[in-house]
């Protein structure tokens, strides 16, 4: 089974929109780490926002934030008031357990362009 | 601010031959990671060091591929002999040592071989 699905290929947002970027996971540890990464056509993976599997409250940094949903196992992207600058390819990744050992699995991600 | 290099930044090969890429990690970074990256897929993780020693290469294609970090700082994956589908970006990142909550990414590497 795949540790991440991303099921949105494409996706396109009116500038100064919001828009949601879907991800969901597959794990049995009780303790994971979520994550998001922007990667623009110039190919650097750009850290975006993280949520910790125990965390209580969503996480948010400026204009994204995670919508953890743990019963359901997502944790889905929301990106408000959309730029331009904001089309790029996003990832999303896990990494399992909470040890420094433990690799991230990625997603195949979602193309997101933002139209003027 | 400290950032992952990686270098070159692009590389054409032709099949069979010997190619190598660097990565210097951020300084103090204890954890590094080669990954590939194909075009339209997300990134597979190819080996992880903890300082010099190998933490996972499961999915490194060992007879072709090598990597290494002999003092626990830069590091340098070899493919000899390159094949055609090799062609993909190959992308280095750095954590700290008492925190894996997000990976440090270089540049990357952009690999084509004819």
């Amino acid at each position: 089974a795949q540790k991440i699905t991303q099921t949105q290929p494409g996706m396109f947002v009116q500038e100064k929109e919001a828009v949601t970027l879907d991800c969901t996971y597959d794990t049995s540890d009780p303790s994971y780490g979520l994550f998001w990464y922007k990667q623009p056509s110039s190919g650097e993976m750009i850290f975006l926002i993280y949520q910790g599997s125990y965390d209580q409250q969503n996480a948010t940094e400026g204009r994204y934030s995670l919508n953890f949903q743990k019963a359901r196992k997502s944790a889905n992207l929301v990106i408000s008031a959309s730029q331009l600058g904001d089309s790029a390819m996003y990832f999303c990744a896990m990494r399992e357990g909470d040890n420094r050992g433990n690799q991230f699995y990625f997603g195949t991600g979602t193309s997101l362009t933002v139209i003027p | 601010e400290a950032e992952v290099a990686q270098s070159p930044r692009y590389k054409i090969t032709e099949k069979s031959q010997a190619v190598a890429f660097w990565c210097d990690p951020i300084s103090g970074h204890a954890t590094l990671y080669w990954y590939r990256q194909i075009l339209g897929q997300g990134p597979e993780l190819l080996v992880q060091f903890q300082d010099e020693s190998v933490v996972d290469d499961s999915q490194l294609p060992k007879d072709r591929f090598s990597a290494e970090r002999l003092k626990g700082v830069d590091s340098t994956l070899k493919i000899q002999p390159a094949e055609l589908g090799d062609s993909a970006m190959y992308l280095c990142a750095s954590s700290p040592r008492d925190s894996t909550d997000t990976q440090y990414f270089g540049p990357g590497t952009r690999l084509t071989v004819l």
